[in-house]
Order: C-alpha cells, then structure tokens, then sequence
C-alpha cells in the first residue's frame, strides 16, 4: 500500500461545476497536508496547505482534512477551463519531507 | 523574484551515455530538492539540500546518480551510465527558512533511446 493514494481520474467536469478531489493516507503522523496544481510541462506550483484538521478556503479553493479518516480533499467552485491541469496532494511530517500522491487529471470543458 | 532555473529542458541520449542537469534556485533558498516525475506519477524526492550538505539522499540510486551542491547555490544531478528506465522528468524545487512552499523549476525531461 502507498503512502498517499490519490484517484488519477482522469475528471472531464463542464464550466461551472463544483469539483472535488481526493487523497488518502496511510501514516497517522503526517500533519502538513498541500495541494499543488501542475500545468502540462511545467512544474508543479503550491496552491493551499494546512497542518490541521478541518477547513481552509481560499478565494474559489477549499481544502479540507480530517485527520481521523487520514483524508484530504480539495473542492474547487465555479470551475473554470483556466483551472485544467493536473492536481497533486502532498503530504508529509514536514513541510521538507512530502509524500505526493500520483495526481489527478481534471480538464474543464467550456 | 526570478524562479527556479533549470538546464537543458529536454535532453535525449543513447542508453549507457552520461547525462547532467542543473539547477540555480531562488537566490537566498537554503533548501533544494531534486525529484523524478514518471509520466502520470507525482514527483518522488532524490536528494534534499540543506546548504552544500545532504541531508536526505535515501532515495537516490548511488550506483549511477551522484549529485552536487558546490557553496549552498547551483546543484547539478548526473547520470552514469544512463538506462532505459532512467527516461522522465526531473524536477529542482527550493525552499526558503521558515516557509513551507516548494518552488518548483519547469524540469528536464529526459528521453534514453
């Protein structure tokens, strides 16, 4: 069993629709919990992180963790075609020790 | 702020031939990562810099990859003799003292005929 599983989708959703990805894990030390966003050949970039259990909104991104399921999820509203690329969870003990998971293929249609 | 540089972009080489990628990361960034994508995988952590020392080399296969951070700046990975298996991206990210953030490079994808 992986560290970090992750559903690699891919995930085809219309403009506008509410998206939701998720993560799982398997060590209940791990408490800093990132999602990265990563465009077709380009690096990955940091999009929200947190290191507690709960909510964590930013603009039309939310994270969410609850460390009792060892789950994390990333909802994105009003999705728009800009927001296509590839979605990474990342988790570690630390934020210089992280476990991604495979990552999760989203494309928006228009 | 300029970002994470990374040299060559894509290199492709013939099986057994040495490779070498560099990477200049954010002026001031103590910390600096590098890391192999597979095609629809996550990236999965080589070596980890604190400064020149490496702190975190588990991972890396020591009998064909050797890595270099010469006065806590440029780090440079290689590759010798380079194998089939070896062809992927490879990523240089960095991080600064008391931020959580990876800054990552665009990555060199390596193709090994």
């Amino acid at each position: 069993q992986k560290e970090v599983e992750q559903d690699p989708g891919p995930l085809s959703v219309p403009e506008g629709a509410i998206v939701s990805l998720n993560c799982t894990y398997s060590n209940s030390a791990f408490q800093y919990f990132m999602w990265y966003r990563q465009y077709s050949r380009k690096g990955p970039e940091l999009l929200m992180y947190t290191y507690s259990s709960g909510n964590k909104e930013d603009g039309r991104f939310t994270a969410q963790v609850d460390k009792s399921s060892k789950y994390i999820s990333l909802f994105i509203r009003d999705s728009q075609p800009s927001d296509s690329a590839t979605y990474l969870c990342a988790i570690g003990g630390s934020a210089r020790q992280l476990t991604f998971g495979s990552g999760t293929q989203l494309t928006v249609l228009p | 702020e300029a970002g994470v540089v990374q040299s060559p972009r894509y290199k492709i080489i013939e099986k057994k031939q040495p490779v070498a990628f560099w990477c200049n990361p954010i002026s001031g960034h103590n910390t600096l990562y590098w890391y192999l994508q597979n095609l629809g995988q996550g990236p999965e952590l080589l070596i980890r810099y604190e400064n020149e020392e490496a702190v975190d080399d588990s991972q890396l296969p020591k009998d064909r990859f050797s890595a270099e951070r010469l006065k806590g700046v440029d780090s440079t990975l290689k590759i010798q003799p380079a194998e089939l298996g070896d062809s992927a991206v490879y990523l240089c990210a960095t991080s600064s003292d008391g931020r959580n953030e990876q800054f990552f490079g665009p990555g060199t994808r390596l193709t090994v005929l």
